[in-house]
């Protein structure tokens, strides 16, 4: 059984600190990894990591495949309180129609 | 502007009476997909639809049903609703060939049955 599990739960941290979620998965022929951030609602696009493209970034933002060791962590540098939110991260399979999602990380940014 | 939108957004019910929720999405995907979101579980899929009178389950689909008569539109169907249906609903969509790729979410549907 697919299965993604992201750590940890729950993060407190005060403004202008580094942050660093991490993503973990078990899922059989991966095609792709991808982020999202969830504020009041619905989940945002953030990234889409493959095994052709294991690293990106956007801003303050940043993410890394590790292919060998199945996990991807999310790095976001000096946060700020509009960082505050759900992050989620879901692990799609070759030929499967659906994405795989965590629990989630809830992230709050103290100012 | 590119966007898939779900009606109702608050709904509260009580147990056994039916209740649909729509979801619409006007860029012509393939792939539709309605999930629910609950504290401590993330996203989970209950139905999924590849095109037009193509559906299939998810991964909690008991107690639900969907149907796809137009592509843009796949409503989410409680004949009869219970307590533990309470929960945060989505329905997102994306193009057949990029599923495993960025799906956009609708804005929610919290739904309350008592």
């Amino acid at each position: 059984e697919d299965k993604v599990v992201q750590s940890p739960l729950s993060l407190v941290v005060h403004e202008g600190d580094t942050v660093t979620l991490n993503c973990s998965y078990e899922v059989t022929n991966f095609r792709s990894l991808l982020w999202y951030k969830q504020e009041k609602k619905a989940p945002t696009f953030l990234f889409m990591l493959t095994s052709s493209g294991i690293e990106k970034k956007s801003g303050r933002l940043s993410s890394i495949l590790d292919k060998k060791e199945l996990s991807s962590i999310l790095n976001i540098t000096a946060t700020q309180t509009g960082d505050s939110a759900i992050y989620l991260c879901a692990v799609g399979r070759q030929g499967a129609q659906k994405l795989v999602f965590g629990q989630g990380t809830r992230l709050t940014i103290n100012p | 502007e590119a966007q898939v939108t779900q009606n109702p957004r608050y709904l509260i019910t009580v147990t056994g009476k039916k209740l649909t929720v729509t979801c619409s999405q006007n860029m012509n995907h393939e792939y539709m997909s309605w999930y629910r979101q609950d504290p401590g579980l993330g996203l989970r899929q209950i139905y999924y639809s590849m095109n037009v009178e193509v559906t299939d389950k998810g991964d909690v689909p008991e107690g639900y049903k969907v149907s796809r008569k137009e592509k843009r539109n796949f409503p989410l169907i409680l004949e009869s609703p219970s307590p533990n249906q309470t929960s945060l609903y989505f329905c997102a969509s994306s193009l057949a060939g990029r599923v495993s790729y960025e799906q956009y979410f609708g804005p929610g549907t919290r739904l309350t049955v008592t």
